[in-house]
């Protein structure tokens, strides 16, 4: 059974950083590219970015909203994926979800408030 | 970047009731087009991809067509299950792009 678990979510001040990770199981995740998608509370969902795979060079996309503050990456080793978060403003609060490539699967998400 | 309006953003129907959500891209995707239904404080579930296909174990009542800019979803007859929130996805260019949703309550 395919298995996304994110954690690392909690309350961060303005300015602040936080390090999301996404556990995998249940399937080969180094084949995969994967995603993270955000929801604000009471909003739509936010495309936040991807890693592609090692056969793809682990290149990575991002959306214009976390360009040059937000960092994906990736362990094969641990089937783990990461969400580094830096100079986090207060829109950024929102559960931040995990989802493998073509989005068919998804975690339950982790909620990150960025709050004084 | 391109932009996915989608239409309405809410709307109440009846059991029973054909149902039409319309999302339009800013500029031609091809069918590089998902559909996802959302409901209250449950992940995201993929309905259609392609634009077209439908995913596996997902109702025949639900289809997708579209190509290009212009996409619709149709729920074929409203069953209680289906109130919840649609949006699209385009991921036919990087960034990637949801429509802003569209909520359907019952009447």
């Amino acid at each position: 059974e395919v298995q996304l678990v994110e954690s690392g979510g909690g309350l961060v001040q303005p300015g602040g950083s936080l390090r999301l990770s996404c556990a995998a199981s249940g399937f080969t995740f180094s084949d995969y590219y994967m995603d993270w998608v955000r929801q604000a509370p009471g909003k739509g969902l936010e495309w936040v970015g991807r890693i592609r795979n090692k056969a793809n060079s682990y290149t990575t996309e991002y959306a214009a909203s976390v360009k040059g503050r937000f960092t994906i990456s990736r362990d094969d080793s641990k089937n783990s994926l990461y969400l580094q978060m830096n100079s986090l403003k207060t829109e950024d609060t929102a559960l931040y979800y995990c989802t493998r490539v073509p989005f068919d699967y998804w975690g339950q998400g982790t909620l990150v408030t960025v709050s004084s | 970047d391109i932009q996915m309006t989608q239409s309405p953003s809410a709307m109440s129907a009846s059991v029973g009731d054909r149902v039409t959500i319309s999302c339009r891209a800013s500029q031609g995707i091809s069918n590089n087009l998902i559909w996802f239904q959302q409901k209250p404080g449950k992940v995201p579930k993929r309905l259609i991809s392609a634009a077209s296909t439908l995913e596996r174990g997902v109702p025949s009542r639900f289809s997708g067509s579209g190509s290009g800019t212009e996409f619709t979803l149709t729920i074929g007859s409203l069953q209680p299950e289906d109130f919840a929130t649609y949006y699209c996805l385009q991921h036919n260019s990087y960034p990637y792009s949801f429509g802003q949703g569209t909520k359907l309550e019952i009447k």
